[in-house]
């Protein structure tokens, strides 16, 4: 079975900080995908990216980077000079390849503070 | 990439009654699917929804409870049924195209059940 474990609850940071959202996953499936999401307090999914079990290249966008480790399972988000606009609740999800369902951590709620 | 719509994008309902949840791509998709968001938590899968089958359940959930069709490839719908205070949650449709590389998200539609 897939499970998604976002341990970080809420975090808070002060603008220009830098901050690292954890994700740990579990799956059985050796093709699977990782996604990061973002949900702004007006409620809409906005995707940030997707990441197959086959590509543990970390990848950079702007500000945003992400560190895949497969050896720990780990899917990690950072943020590089928070700003106010990033605050948000901020979900893991993985899918696995054979039904494409997806599953969803619990999120980490992320306030930046002016 | 693809848009997705939903309607309502909210509504208040009485107990007991029942609505019905629209979800339109505006390209044709290989799978969709609905989540439901309840207040302050995570996404759940209801259930995965394909073209020219019935739709399959999530543990916890149950056809008489979320009757769903997908009468094309564009198209999906959901009806909460029997409503209770319990069910006032956020309901998303998303949708897959098979070979794409995330996976799409309606705005969600706000339910709130009195």
């Amino acid at each position: 079975a897939q499970k998604v474990t976002q341990a970080q609850t809420e975090i808070s940071v002060v603008e220009k900080e830098d901050v690292t959202l954890d994700c740990v996953y579990e799956t059985r499936d050796t093709t699977y995908y990782l996604f990061w999401y973002k949900q702004p307090p007006s409620g809409e999914l906005v995707f940030l990216i997707r990441r197959n079990s086959f590509d543990e290249q970390n990848e950079i966008s702007g500000r945003y980077s992400w560190n895949f480790q497969k050896s720990t399972s780990s899917f990690n988000f950072t943020i590089t000079a928070s700003q106010v606009v990033d605050s948000a609740v901020y979900f893991c999800a993985l899918s696995e390849a054979k039904d494409n369902d997806m599953r969803f951590g619990a999120g980490t709620r992320l306030t930046v503070k002016p | 990439s693809a848009v997705i719509s939903q309607k309502p994008s909210r509504d208040i309902c009485q107990r007991g009654t029942s609505l019905t949840i629209q979800c339109q791509v505006d390209s044709q998709v290989t799978m969709m699917f609905w989540y439901r968001q309840q207040p302050g938590q995570s996404l759940t899968l209801i259930a995965t929804a394909n073209q020219g089958s019935e739709a399959t359940y999530e543990s916890g959930f149950v056809i008489d409870k979320f009757p769903i069709s997908r009468p094309n490839l564009t198209f999906s719908t959901l009806t909460v049924s029997n409503m209770s205070p319990e069910d006032s949650s956020i309901y998303l449709c998303s949708a897959w195209r098979l070979g794409g590389n995330e996976q799409f998200f309606g705005p969600g539609t706000r339910l709130t059940v009195l």
